[in-house]
């Protein structure tokens, strides 16, 4: 099946620097991928759509210059988590769709804002 | 808007058959997905329903009734290896195809 790699896998980072994590989809391309965020004990909530060679879409509530996407690449978009805060700390997830109805989740990066 | 409803937790015994249900409430409909999900780890896709019926992959079944908005997952001859959260999934939205996923079902698999 197609593989979707994230990196770093887990980072620890001091309250107001940035931080950036790539997603990338290893053997297919992806027009669009997808962020998602999760606390501990909580479901998945999507924050952005990235697309690539347009700006990306996000979801009600997720601030844009707080969390900087870029999808420069049909196999690489990277999250920016700018001046981050120990309320960003939190699991993130991107995911790409292949041309069917599955979705191909990268293995996370966990976060600690401390 | 969309939103996904699962229990909470189900708890059952190795070698049994457990059902986890959900239900949904859409604007639109584009089918319905299941992930599992082990602690630390992201999520894992095990089935997809687009029609009424049943979807048979080995020991994980997924079923499906538009009518009803609602549909199930189905994991027969239970290992311990099968504790984890199950999310529902469906799309969003016909173009994009981002997720919203339900709130998740915990399942702990007791010997």
């Amino acid at each position: 099946g197609a593989v979707v790699s994230q990196h770093p896998s887990w980072v620890i980072c001091k309250s107001g620097t940035s931080v950036k994590i790539e997603c990338r989809s290893l053997d297919f391309q992806a027009t669009t991928m997808f962020w998602y965020r999760q606390f501990p004990k909580q479901s998945l909530m999507l924050m952005a759509t990235s697309n690539e060679g347009s700006k990306a879409t996000y979801e009600q509530g997720v601030e844009k210059d707080k969390f900087l996407i870029n999808h420069a690449s049909l196999t690489l978009s990277t999250l920016t988590v700018t001046s981050a805060h120990p309320e960003d700390s939190s699991f993130y997830i991107c995911s790409a769709r292949t041309q069917g109805e599955t979705q191909y989740f990268g293995p996370g990066t966990r976060l600690l804002v401390l | 808007g969309q939103s996904l409803e699962q229990p909470s937790e189900v708890t059952a015994v190795e070698g049994a058959i457990v059902q986890i249900n959900c239900t949904y409430q859409t604007s639109g409909f584009y089918g319905l997905s299941w992930y599992q999900q082990h602690d630390g780890g992201a999520p894992t896709f095990l089935s997809y329903n687009g029609l009424d019926g049943l979807e048979e992959t080995g020991r994980f079944s997924s079923f499906l009734s538009r009518s009803d908005s609602y549909g199930y997952l189905l994991l027969q001859e239970l290992q311990m290896k099968d504790s984890a959260s199950y999310f529902c999934a469906a799309p969003m939205d016909t173009g994009r195809r981002a997720l919203t996923f339900g709130s998740g079902t915990r399942l702990q698999v007791q010997p």
